[in-house]
């Protein structure tokens, strides 16, 4: 079946300490990929995508991510986590049958 | 200019009752969807729509009947509504069904059945 799981429910970083937020996924092929980011009360916001080619991907907000098919995995980083990044990200899966499935999210706390 | 907005952010009914949620996008955009949030945050599709025309139908209860009078309305009508409707509702669209992964959500309806 497919899934994507993201391991990590709850991470806390410091401001100005680099982020890594782990995705895994179980596709039949090789699928589209996504990280959303959620700040509380609002919807989903697309922060970088991944079809093909280069495997490492750019967003906005200077986010990251890098597709590794070895480890069907595709891992969202920052280098300087600042306190407004503070918010729940989800890792997301697609393909031909144009229905994205979801992981369960990572709450991303920033101390200060 | 609200780029996907839905009506209304919040719903507090009584179980049996029938509710009602809106969605438009003025993206000009021809796909729109209806996904559900739970309580603990697991997001899943709901219907999708192209054109008016329904697409994506997952195992939801015929309770939720979608309606989109046009492209750019998506609306979802709940009938006799039970306590494991509770979530939150959020409207999405794409550009069309081939960016179905690139969504533009709305800000969500909470509901509540007690």
């Amino acid at each position: 079946a497919q899934s994507v799981t993201q391991p990590d429910i709850h991470i806390t970083v410091s401001e100005g300490a680099s982020l890594e937020l782990r995705c895994n996924y179980s596709y039949g092929a090789t699928p589209y990929l996504f990280w959303y980011v959620q700040s509380p009360g609002q919807g989903l916001q697309l922060l970088l995508k991944y079809f093909s080619g280069d495997t490492l991907v750019q967003g906005i907000k200077g986010f990251e991510a890098e597709f590794k098919r070895s480890q069907s995995s595709f891992n969202l980083r920052k280098p300087s986590v600042h306190w407004s990044d503070a918010a729940e990200y989800f890792c997301a899966a697609g393909g031909a049958t144009n229905k994205l499935i979801f992981g369960t999210g990572t709450l991303l706390a920033v101390q200060p | 200019d609200t780029a996907v907005s839905q009506t209304p952010k919040y719903l507090v009914t009584q179980m049996g009752n029938d509710k009602s949620i809106k969605c438009e996008q003025n993206l000009g955009h021809d796909t729109m969807y209806w996904y559900k949030q739970d309580s603990k945050k697991f997001l899943k599709i709901m219907f999708s729509y192209n054109n008016k025309e329904l697409i994506i139908n997952e195992t939801v209860p015929n309770r939720f009947s979608p309606k989109s009078p046009d492209k750019a309305h998506l609306n979802l009508h709940i009938n006799s509504l039970e306590l494991g409707d509770s979530a939150v509702y959020f409207c999405a669209s794409s550009q069309s069904l081939s960016k179905a992964g690139e969504l533009f959500f709305g800000e969500g309806s909470r509901l509540t059945v007690l």
